[in-house]
């Protein structure tokens, strides 16, 4: 079973750091996603990413954060200055791409942040 | 613009009792539906989904769902709950039809099994 691993599991940092997440999607396939679950919370989009750009984004995508895809097997977020509201858990996904596939996800990357 | 109703945050179910987690979705074009399972301290992962072919869809350790248009309705069920079935589900629907694969996701609903 092919799957989505993310580094680290869990990550404590304070506020106003950066902070770098890192995931490597299934290998062949074309679109990745970040997700972030508050905890009690439904899981909720962040971003998209396709040929090497952002396709889509939330609006809780602003300034402060960034995705990246720096070689053929990372993908990457980025927090530039972490806020409390910001500890969570955030989910890596990817998928093939035609319709009817089914979207992976990583285990999960905890962000706390104090 | 699509949004995902589930009833019930939390529900708890004796063991061999069905399992019933009811999800209600409204979507501008023909949905994508799934259901994810997410075990304590674990990832999402996918138990069954519906893309357009059969409205009664099988999942994985038992779980079935069925697409009722008329009633936006993608509701997952299981005859006989079993202990290890105690998790967070989260029912999800995407546009794929319009071409984006973007997920979006109930608020969960929470499955205790009692002994």
């Amino acid at each position: 079973e092919p799957e989505v691993t993310q580094t680290p599991s869990h990550q404590v940092t304070q506020m106003g750091q950066e902070v770098i997440l890192r995931c490597v999607p299934i290998s062949n396939h074309l679109y990745f996603y970040w997700y972030r679950q508050i905890l009690g919370q439904k899981v909720e989009f962040l971003v998209s990413f396709y040929n090497n750009e952002i396709s889509e984004k939330s609006e809780i995508f602003d300034d402060q954060f960034s995705v990246e895809r720096p070689d053929g097997s990372n993908f990457t977020l980025k927090i530039r200055s972490t806020k409390l509201e910001d500890s969570a858990m955030y989910f890596c996904a990817s998928i093939l791409g035609p319709p009817g596939n089914t979207i992976y996800f990583g285990e999960g990357s905890w962000l706390t942040v104090v | 613009a699509q949004s995902v109703t589930q009833l019930g945050s939390h529900v708890s179910v004796s063991e061999g009792a069905l399992v019933l987690l009811r999800c209600n979705y409204s979507s501008s074009v023909p949905p994508y539906l799934f259901w994810y399972v997410q075990y304590p301290n674990q990832g999402l992962q996918l138990l069954l989904k519906y893309t357009s072919a059969a409205t009664l869809v099988k999942g994985i350790n038992g779980f079935e769902a069925e697409f009722k248009k008329s009633e936006t309705s993608f509701h997952l069920t299981k005859p006989s709950a079993h202990m290890s079935d105690a998790a967070e589900y989260f029912c999800a629907v995407s546009d794929q039809g319009a071409g984006s694969y973007q997920l979006t996701f109930g608020k969960g609903t929470k499955l205790s099994v009692i002994p």
